[in-house]
């Protein structure tokens, strides 16, 4: 089963509107860490956000926030105001307690395409 | 946060040769990680580059395909040997300082094999 799920391989969005785009994560461990990527068609992966799995706050980035829901084992970015510079690929990811033996490794969803309009 | 060095940032190589993909880091890091991204899918993580010791590789990917170096706590180097069309993609070098740190990535290098 995926571990990282993100069920919208594209979407769009007007610019200077919010915009979320879902992940959703499977795991067994009680402590985890969620990120979230930009990666913009030069290729180059962009941190954004992370959001651990004890935090009670969602996190927030300037114009990113996560929308941290641990019992639906959801972490949606929200994208606020959205600019013509945001079109890019987004990429969620977990960091698992104990992940195999590959400690501090990231599980990667399928990443979601976001076109801005202008 | 620490800058990292990766390159080439692109190269079209023929079939049958091989690539030597460098990553240089501007601070020691105890984590170093290879990931590649074929054309159009996520990141897959290669191998766990390991200082002073062989790599750790991940299921699907073999030392003998993939050869990797870490010589230092800065450098390491990833080859892709005997190369086909499909071994076409992005690889990136990424690193972990620690704790809830999150993974850093050099700009990758777009590799076309022809």
């Amino acid at each position: 089963a995926q571990k990282i799920t993100q069920t919208q391989p594209g979407m769009f969005v007007q610019e200077k509107e919010a915009v979320t785009l879902d992940c959703t994560y499977d795991t067994s461990d009680q402590s985890y860490g969620l990120f979230w990527y930009k990666q913009p068609s030069s290729g180059e992966m962009i941190f954004l956000i992370y959001q651990g799995s004890y935090d009670e706050q969602n996190a927030t980035e300037g114009r990113y926030s996560l929308n941290f829901q641990k019992a639906r084992k959801s972490a949606n970015l929200v994208i606020s105001a959205s600019q013509l510079g945001d079109s890019a690929m987004y990429f969620c990811a977990m960091r698992e307690q104990n992940y195999g033996g590959s400690q501090g490794n990231l599980i990667f969803g399928k990443g979601t395409k976001l076109s801005v309009k202008p | 946060s620490a800058v990292i060095s990766q390159k080439p940032s692109r190269d079209i190589c023929q079939r049958g040769t091989s690539l030597t993909i460098q990553c240089q880091v501007d601070s020691q890091v105890t984590m170093m990680f290879w990931y590649r991204q074929q054309p159009g899918q996520s990141l897959t993580l290669i191998a766990t580059a390991n200082q002073g010791s062989e790599a750790t590789y991940e299921s699907g990917f073999v030392i003998d395909k993939f050869p990797i170096s870490r010589p230092n706590l800065t450098f390491s180097t990833l080859t892709v040997s005997n190369m086909s069309p499909e071994d076409s993609s992005i690889y990136l070098c990424s690193i972990r300082t620690g704790g809830d740190s999150p993974l850093h990535f050099g700009n990758g290098t777009r590799l076309t094999v022809t």
